[in-house]
Formats: structure tokens, sequence, C-alpha cells
């Protein structure tokens, strides 16, 4: 079975600092794909950014990139120049690839980010 | 497009009750899915629909839970015989399926407290 692990509960950053959350899956399977979402308190779930296994390239979307270490089967979240909005929590998500694939997500645990002004 | 919306926000039962929540996906979705996120932990699957049809249960879905989606438009997740266990917020998300672009969009929740 797939897993999903993120190691830290909890994060803060300065207000425009840098900060990186950490993210580790588990899978035997070569085709997946990987995304973070964010929960800010109270308000809906949305996608930051998307990976797929088989792109060697990081995926990047404006302040938002990630690290994919695909031997290592690490998936990390930067988030450059951090504003006040960013504060939430993260989730890491899997999902396997493949034609067909029923589509859900696993997820890991979350990391709650603060962002101090 | 108003997104995907969920009825009730909020549900306060007594144990052995049953409650129904509904999910409007976002229209021309043609995917469906039901997730559960207990505090302190990420949201966990429970079953999917592709149109009308449910192709997906996980092993969380007790015999206790039942989902529709008729005419592949609206969801709703019924839990009959409510369990203290069964407190947790109910997230509905929609998706066109599409391999890597397939995005899900996540409704705000149904919270069920159960007395």
């Amino acid at each position: 079975a797939q897993t999903v692990t993120q190691s830290q509960p909890e994060m803060s950053v300065q207000e425009a600092e840098t900060v990186t959350l950490s993210c580790t899956y588990d899978t035997s399977e070569s085709d997946y794909y990987l995304f973070w979402y964010k929960q800010p308190p109270s308000r809906q779930m949305i996608l930051v950014i998307r990976q797929e296994a088989y792109k060697q390239q990081n995926a990047t979307e404006n302040r938002f990139s990630v690290n994919f270490q695909k031997a290592a089967k690490s998936f990390s979240l930067k988030i450059s120049d951090s504003q006040l909005g960013d504060a939430a929590m993260y989730f890491c998500a899997y999902r396997r690839g493949g034609g067909g694939s029923q589509g859900n997500l696993i997820f890991g645990k979350g990391t709650k980010l603060s962002v101090k002004p | 497009d108003t997104g995907v919306s969920q009825n009730p926000r909020h549900k306060i039962t007594k144990r052995g009750q049953n409650v129904t929540f509904r999910c409007d996906p976002i229209s021309e979705h043609n995917r469906l899915y039901w997730y559960r996120q207990t505090l302190g932990q990420g949201p966990e699957f429970l079953t999917y629909f592709q149109n009308e049809a449910q192709l997906e249960k996980s092993r969380l879905l007790s015999d206790r839970f039942s989902a529709e989606r008729p005419k592949g438009s609206f969801s709703t997740l019924e839990i009959q015989r409510t369990e203290q266990g069964d407190s947790a917020m109910y997230l509905c998300a929609s998706s066109v399926s599409g391999g890597f672009l397939e995005t899900q969009y996540f409704g705000p929740g149904t919270r069920l407290l159960v007395l």
C-alpha cells in the first residue's frame, strides 16, 4: 500500500522569508503523481502544485516550487517570499497513475504553517 | 462556476441516529470523491463515482455507510446508526477524469459531531 509521511507537524516562517515543507512517500509503482494541497483555516482545500513522477524537472508555480527526488521518494515544497496568506495546513498527496486509475488521493497528516509578520 | 457545495455544513446528532450529507459537484465534472478527515489527520478516501457508477470503496466504508450519485449529478452519503467514532469532517471533491491534469476541487466539508 502507498503511504505518505509528513514529518513536520508544525512549521513557522517570517514574512518574506523562505520555508521548505518535507514529504516522503512509499510506493512500488512507477507511474504516479504527487501534489501539495493547501487548507486555510475554515476554508476549502485547494491545489498548490503537482508533479508527474516521469518528469525529472521540478514543478514551479509562482512562489511555490518542489524538490522531487524520485530515488529517495521525497517531495518537498518550497515557499519563497512567504506571505501572511500562506498560513494554512499543507498536505502532501499521492495518486496512482496509469489509464483508468481511480484517482483517489492518499494524503499525509499535514504540516501547519504559521507566517509571522 | 460556484464550486463544490456541501450541505449541511455542520451536523450534530445522537449516537444511533441516521444522517445524510449532500454534495453538489461542479457541473460537467464526471468524478466525485468522498473523503473523511479527523482532527490532526489528512483526508482519507472513502469512495468515488464516475458518473453514476460507484467504482471504488475503501475498507474504511463500513456497512453502515452508503453513497449514491443518481444521474451522475449530486451525491449523498448516508451513515446509519451513527457512532461517536464517526465524528469527523466529511469532504467531497469533484473532477474531470484526465490523468495527470485531473484536479480535484474540494467542497467546504460537512462537520459531523456524534454525541
